[in-house]
């Protein structure tokens, strides 16, 4: 079982639903990211969190420490927020490293 | 900022051959690693470095090696390259380590070697 797990794989929406990606973890973390990588090969960061929700724009990222999962929400869906989405966690014990899930596939049709 | 760039975009090798996969930030960031991305499988780090002159290994560093001789430049060597090394490779930069600061990622170098 990896450290990092993502659901789903792959997602297809109508332009302006609401979308969630889900992220669940294994092991004990000082921090979780979410990352962007567009259809070009590029990745931005989206989010860091260690606790609570944060907010960009129609982006809306929330962590629950206990039940060890993130959630990763698009309001109003748009076909430029098709990307694949990742997740990434740095385990307590593992040092400067991130663990990476394998990326959630988001196709928004206009 | 020109942010973290990478050079080159593409590369095709021949097994056997060496090159150096060049990164550098201009954000004054202390921390710097390599990441390779496999298809079906999510970004594994190769090395890092938290600073000028000081390197670690990451979860799959053999092949190649690193070198941190200024804040700015963190190249990557591919010692003999192998089939199994190709991938799209990132640098990324940022403050601090991944627990408190955001990751910039440059745009990556795409490797095929033959």
């Amino acid at each position: 079982k990896n450290e990092v797990e993502q659901s789903p794989q792959n997602l297809t929406a109508q332009e302006g639903e609401f979308i969630t990606i889900n992220c669940s973890y294994s092991v004990g973390i000082s921090a979780l990211h979410w990352l962007q990588q567009h259809p070009g090969g590029g990745i931005v960061s989206l989010f860091m969190l260690s606790s609570g929700k944060k907010k960009h724009g129609r982006l809306i990222a929330t962590i629950n420490i206990q039940e060890k999962h993130s959630s990763l929400h698009i309001t109003a869906s748009h076909p430029r927020d098709s990307a694949v989405y990742i997740c990434a966690v740095r385990g307590k014990t593992s040092g400067s490293r991130l663990t990476f899930g394998e990326g959630t596939q988001l196709t928004v049709n206009p | 900022n020109a942010g973290v760039t990478q050079t080159p975009k593409f590369q095709v090798l021949k097994t056997g051959q060496s090159m150096t996969l060049q990164c550098a930030q201009d954000m004054n960031h202390e921390y710097m690693s390599w990441y390779r991305q496999d298809p079906g499988m999510g970004l594994r780090l190769i090395h890092y470095s938290v600073g000028a002159g000081i390197t670690d290994q990451g979860e799959v560093p053999n092949g190649y090696n690193v070198s941190r001789s200024t804040t700015e430049d963190f190249p990557l060597r591919l010692l003999s390259a192998a089939p199994s090394q190709t991938s799209v490779y990132f640098c990324a930069s940022s403050r601090g380590g991944p627990q408190s600061s955001t990751q910039y990622f440059g745009p990556g170098t795409r490797l095929l070697v033959l």
